[in-house]
């Protein structure tokens, strides 16, 4: 399976945005880029997807690179309970399989006030 | 909210007893998993169903059992509990959307500790 690269964490101020890199090499054609998060004590949250195109939702967007290797969250505004270890997944469509997500560490993000 | 609820949510139970943690959904979705989440571990895929009495293994089945006799319920067993097994458990459940993907959504949490 294709494995995805973070870093550990990253700081941010209130209200400023905040852009959370992904590495994904050997991200494969039929890979979906998937974003998760999870707050202390919780399950995690889907926060977005995408394939080629960037996407934009209410809570965040993804901007994809034209090779696919690499992906970034954008939280445009963060607050403080932005506050989470923010998971980036690749989930191969297709078959019985889809769905079956491997996460890895995560980046830990923390919002000052 | 994606209409999943776990049971029991906390239980503490023995070493070597039976135990089984149900996930209820109620969108009669086809697609459920049961991960665990341990500390340096993330969290990890033990089972998955696609369908009604379908299931398959997932990166740590071993001594753990699954059930899927209705699509509304997916029941996780262990079969006689171990101290390794103490860990936080989220159901999940697949919500289908045509030509653009699909998306996981997981429920709260079922903490459970073996003593």
């Amino acid at each position: 399976d294709a494995k995805t690269t973070q870093p550990n964490s990253m700081e941010s101020n209130e209200e400023e945005p905040v852009h959370l890199p992904c590495n994904h090499s050997t991200i494969s054609g039929t890979d979906y880029i998937h974003w998760y998060r999870q707050l202390p004590s919780q399950g995690p949250e889907y926060v977005i997807h995408g394939l080629t195109s960037n996407v934009n939702n209410r809570m965040a967007s993804l901007a994809i690179a034209e090779d696919r290797k690499s992906s970034t969250l954008i939280l445009h505004r963060a607050t403080l309970r932005d506050a989470a270890v923010y998971y980036c997944i690749l989930s191969h469509a297709g078959g019985t399989s889809y769905g079956k997500l491997t996460f890895g560490q995560g980046t830990i993000l923390t919002v000052h006030p | 909210d994606a209409g999943i609820t776990q049971s029991p949510r906390h239980k503490v139970t023995e070493t070597g007893t039976p135990v089984t943690l149900r996930c209820h959904q109620t969108e009669n979705h086809r697609y459920m998993y049961w991960y665990r989440q341990d500390p340096g571990h993330g969290l990890r895929l033990i089972h998955y169903s696609y369908g009604v009495k379908d299931t398959d293994k997932g990166e740590v089945s071993d001594g753990y059992s699954v059930s899927r006799s209705k699509t509304e319920d997916f029941l996780l067993t262990l079969e006689s509990a171990t101290s390794s097994q103490t860990s936080v458990y989220f159901c999940a459940i697949r919500r289908a959307r045509s030509f653009s993907g699909n998306t996981i959504y997981f429920g709260e949490g079922s903490w459970l500790t073996v003593v």
